[in-house]
C-alpha cells in the first residue's frame, strides 16, 4: 500500500517551454502533497505544500508564478515548470500525506534537464 | 529557526563496518524524526522516531532518539555494498519535513 507515482520519470525541454510533473496516491487518498527539488549532492529542499481544494503555500524563495501546482483532487497534484531555464533543471520529488496517517510517502522523482 | 544538521558529510567504509550516523536538530514544535534511505531515485522510508530511548530496530539497522539533547543516530551494524546510499535525516514538524544534508556512505567490498 501507500504508493505514489510521477510522470514523467525524466524529462528534457528547450528553455523557455514550459513543463507538467504529475504526482498521483495511487491506492490511498491525499488532502496534502508535497514537492521539493533536489540539485546533485545536495538534500531534498521542500517547494510547496499542495491542498486539495485549495492554494498551495510556497516556501520561501520559491516563485509561485514560476512553479504553478494544482491539486485538483485527493490522488492527484501537478506541478508545472513555467518558462523553464537551465538552472531550473533538478530533481522534482513529491510525496504525498495520507489523511489521518503519521508520515509522507515519495514518488520516484523527476529528472528534468533544460537545454 | 527550524533545522536539522547531519554528520558525517560522507562515510567510507568496508563490507562488514559498523557505521554510526548523527543527526541533530532545533525545532520549535517537534512532532518526529524521520531516517531516510535515498539511492538513485526518491528516499525510502526507514524509521520514525517520536519517543526518547526506545531503539527501532529493522535488521541491521537500528535507530535512537535523544530529545534532551536533540540528536538522533542511525546504526547499520555488518555493512553490506547494499547500503551505499545517501541517509537521509527529516524533522517533522507541524504538517512539513526539513531535512538535513544527508551522509554519503560508501561501503567498499
Amino acid at each position: 500500500g501507500a504508493v505514489v507515482s510521477q510522470h514523467p520519470s525524466w524529462v528534457i525541454c528547450k528553455s523557455g517551454t514550459s513543463v507538467k510533473i504529475e504526482c498521483r496516491s495511487l491506492d490511498f487518498q491525499a488532502t496534502t502533497m508535497f514537492w521539493y527539488r533536489q540539485f546533485p549532492k545536495q538534500s531534498l529542499m521542500l517547494m510547496a505544500t499542495s491542498n486539495e481544494g485549495s492554494k498551495a503555500t510556497y516556501e520561501q524563495g520559491v516563485e509561485k508564478d514560476k512553479f504553478l501546482i494544482n491539486h485538483a483532487s485527493l490522488t492527484l497534484s501537478t506541478l508545472t515548470v513555467t518558462s523553464a531555464h537551465p538552472e531550473d533543471s533538478s530533481f522534482y520529488i513529491c510525496s504525498a500525506h495520507p489523511a489521518g496517517g503519521k508520515t509522507q510517502y515519495f514518488g520516484p522523482g523527476t529528472r528534468l534537464l533544460v537545454l | 529557526e527550524d533545522k536539522v544538521v547531519q554528520s558525517p558529510l560522507s562515510l567510507v567504509v568496508h563490507e562488514g563496518d559498523t557505521v554510526t550516523l548523527n543527526c541533530s536538530y532545533e525545532v520549535t514544535n517537534f512532532r518526529s524524526l524521520l531516517w531516510y534511505k535515498q539511492e538513485k531515485k526518491a528516499p525510502t522510508f526507514l524509521f520514525m522516531l517520536t519517543s526518547s530511548g526506545i531503539e527501532k530496530k529493522s535488521g541491521r539497522l537500528s535507530s535512537i532518539l535523544d530529545k534532551k539533547e536533540l540528536f538522533s543516530i542511525l546504526n547499520i551494524t555488518a555493512t553490506q555494498t547494499g547500503d551505499s546510499a545517501i541517509y537521509l535525516c527529516a524533522l517533522g514538524a507541524t504538517n512539513k519535513l526539513i531535512f538535513g544534508t544527508g551522509t554519503l556512505l560508501a561501503v567498499q567490498p
